[in-house]
């Protein structure tokens, strides 16, 4: 079993709200990361979190914000986004932290997020 | 600066025939390599991966070869098939440094497969 989850699939949002995201696995898994990835691009790495602490920040604008309550899930809080935030963000998660077949990393299906 | 390189944005083959899909990469301290498979409207799927210590990986239909002094790795399909027509993505990822286990990924190739 490899299955990542994300909620919502869509969600809409103006650039005055806030909303989350929500990620869960149920593998084990110990490093979960999030991505962005707009059309016809590669998925752009955002946050990786390792053993629940955050490993990575690609720079990422803090109008997004990374939460890691337990193993198994990972959130990300939006606030004051811009249109151009528009975008699908994927999860995903990997044994560990590794190059290796132990860091293979499975994905969710993501979600489609639209500001407007 | 893109360090992982797909250059056939596109590629078309028909049912039952191989499909060859190419990538390269700059970065000598890469030493794990992975091909994922993306649908539209859904997440990207692990398809098969590589370590730099061997030169070809097997599984099923998927072959995936490097050629390390080339900095050069391909993805063999065969046969293929049209459920096989969506996204792939190559990646790439490094044991080392800061970035330990980060995925970096090229540009994608979309393979076509016509009955």
């Amino acid at each position: 079993d490899t299955e990542v989850t994300q909620t919502p699939k869509h969600l809409v949002m103006g650039m005055t709200n806030k909303k989350s995201l929500k990620c869960e696995q149920h593998m084990g898994h110990r490093a979960m990361y999030w991505y962005k990835q707009k059309a016809k691009k590669p998925p752009e790495l955002m946050f990786v979190y390792s053993y629940e602490k955050l490993s990575i920040n690609e720079s990422v604008p803090s109008r997004f914000s990374p939460e890691c309550p337990n193993s198994s899930l990972l959130n990300l809080h939006l606030h004051a986004l811009q249109p151009e935030d528009s975008a699908l963000y994927l999860c995903a998660s990997s044994q560990e932290r590794l190059a290796g077949v132990q860091g293979i990393q499975y994905f969710g299906a993501g979600t489609r997020l639209s500001v407007l | 600066d893109q360090q992982v390189k797909q250059n056939s944005p596109s590629l078309s083959v028909q049912e039952g025939r191989i499909s060859i899909l190419n990538c390269d990469y700059t970065n000598s301290m890469f030493d794990y390599f992975l091909w994922y498979k993306k649908y539209p409207a859904e997440g990207p799927t692990f398809l098969i991966s590589i370590s730099s210590i061997k030169d070809k990986n097997e599984d099923g239909r998927f072959t995936v070869f490097l050629n390390k002094s080339a900095k050069h790795l391909s993805l063999h399909i065969v046969p293929s098939q049209p459920g096989d027509s969506a996204v792939y993505f190559c990646a790439a990822s490094s044991a080392g440094g800061t970035s330990y286990g980060k995925l970096t990924f090229g540009q994608g190739t979309i393979l076509t497969v016509h009955p």
